[in-house]
């Protein structure tokens, strides 16, 4: 039969605008999480990464927040551009050490820029 | 800098096939990743190695799959016989893990599409 892929949940914003994309991480031990850019035919980029003792950290014109108590996170991109036009994963990692150094990737979301 | 490097970027094969995916990481970077992405499963982590020693293979699907790194700058994903659920583009990323939270670099994959 036919396969069903994942169905990535779209964010479509004009040009200029600011985005703001969310994820939801099910591992309260995770100490350490990232944000990945992926454009097509690429691999995952890194964005920025925020550290569980931090709930706020900055970058250009990019902005990651954790509430570690919903396990929440979010990816805030200022002005969008074109080229911001991407999909965006959240990753995970748990306690440094005893062999957790992996990453567990989010879904993704897609960002769209509209101009 | 050379980042990540992959060969090959694209493979066709036939079910049955042998098929080895290569992976050069960054050079110093003592931690190399293997993910694989697809559409149903999105982006999940194979196994990966610290200082050239596998620490984690749980991700591994199936004893079809292995993979190698017999030195710090050289790694091999192997799938032996390939079947047609193992299409799918795989990533090799590394890192500097020093503290354990530094990002990973991603290459630029191998689309694998075994028929």
């Amino acid at each position: 039969g036919e396969s069903v892929g994942l169905h990535l949940p779209t964010l479509s914003v004009q040009e200029g605008d600011n985005s703001i994309i969310n994820c939801a991480y099910s591992n309260s031990a995770s100490d350490y999480f990232i944000w990945y850019k992926q454009e097509s035919g690429k691999g995952p980029q890194f964005i920025i990464d925020i550290r569980s003792n931090m709930d706020k950290r900055q970058g250009q014109r990019v902005t990651v927040l954790l509430n570690k108590t919903v396990k929440h996170l979010s990816l805030q991109i200022a002005a969008t551009q074109p080229g911001d036009s991407a999909v965006y994963f959240c990753a995970e990692k748990g306690e440094a050490g005893g062999g957790a150094d992996g990453l567990t990737f989010g879904k993704g979301t897609h960002l769209i820029i509209q101009p | 800098d050379a980042g990540v490097i992959q060969s090959p970027r694209h493979e066709v094969t036939e079910m049955g096939q042998e098929v080895t995916l290569r992976c050069k990481p960054i050079s110093g970077h003592n931690s190399l990743f293997w993910y694989r992405q697809t559409m149903m499963r999105g982006l999940e982590l194979l196994i990966y190695f610290n200082n050239n020693v596998p620490i984690d293979d749980s991700g591994m699907p199936e004893d079809r799959f292995s993979a190698k790194m017999p030195n710090a700058s050289f790694s091999t994903l192997k799938i032996q016989p390939s079947e047609p659920r193992d299409s799918a583009v795989y990533f090799c990323a590394s890192s500097l893990n020093g503290q354990g939270y530094n990002e990973q670099f991603f290459g630029p994959g191998t689309r694998l599409t075994v028929l």
